[in-house]
């Protein structure tokens, strides 16, 4: 079964740092493109990142130089690294593939991790 | 900063047609994907490639483009549409993705 499950999220005070993951199982991570989006409370869909299939990485404004995308290709597992948390990072995080069989689109999706930034 | 801009929300009566619409500047050069969520889940991909359809995916849901705007169109609304729609692109670069604000849809 093609799935995605995230971890790593918590409660962090701002200017910290937090690490997530994104398991991924029933494909290969390094084979597809792969990305973050997350959704702050009662808020909508924010894209913060990508990582492609040939390694290049990019990066929504908001995160840019905070944020770092990787993965771990004998893991198979994703990872987005956040550096300098602010209070507007709080937001639930999902991972996500992009399909090349649907032309990029997420055609799947991790069940979200939360991450909460408070003092 | 690259955007998508869609009505905040739609009402329509059960068995009628509900558009939802999505803009933006580099919608002639990218392709628009269309997402549905429901509270407390992830979303689901319902159109990629401006207007094909995953399998599994309803046919009463169907998506079209015409210059800067993408539609999504449900025929035929049940209840269970009742849900948050997402349109997504990328910028001209196609390198920075975007959705666009989302869009309530309530089923009177």
């Amino acid at each position: 079964e093609v799935q995605l499950v995230e971890s790593g999220g918590g409660l962090i005070q701002p200017g910290g740092s937090l690490r997530l993951s994104c398991a991924a199982s029933g494909f290969t991570v390094s084979s597809n493109y792969m990305s973050w989006v997350r959704q702050a409370p009662g808020k909508g869909l924010e894209w913060v990142s990508v990582i492609y299939s040939g390694g290049s990485t990019y990066y929504a404004d908001s995160v840019k130089g905070r944020f770092t995308i990787s993965r771990d290709n004998s893991k198979n597992t994703l990872y987005l690294q956040m550096n300098s948390l602010r209070a507007e990072d709080t937001a639930v995080y999902y991972c996500a593939r992009l399909a090349a069989e649907f032309y990029y689109g997420m055609d799947v999706w991790g069940q979200g991790t939360t991450v909460t930034v408070s003092s | 900063s690259y955007e998508l801009t869609q009505p905040p929300s739609v009402s329509v009566s059960p068995g009628q047609t509900a558009r939802i619409t999505c803009s933006g500047d580099a919608l002639p050069k990218q392709y628009a994907y269309w997402y549905q969520q429901k509270p407390g889940q992830a979303p689901v991909l319902v159109i990629y490639k401006d207007s094909e359809r995953p399998s599994g995916i309803p046919e009463r849901f169907s998506g079209s483009s015409s210059g800067t705007t993408v539609t999504l169109t449900i025929s035929g609304v049940q209840a269970e549409d009742e849900a948050d729609y997402y349109c997504q692109s990328a910028d001209s670069s196609g390198t920075i993705w975007v959705f666009g604000g989302g869009t309530k849809l309530t089923v009177l």
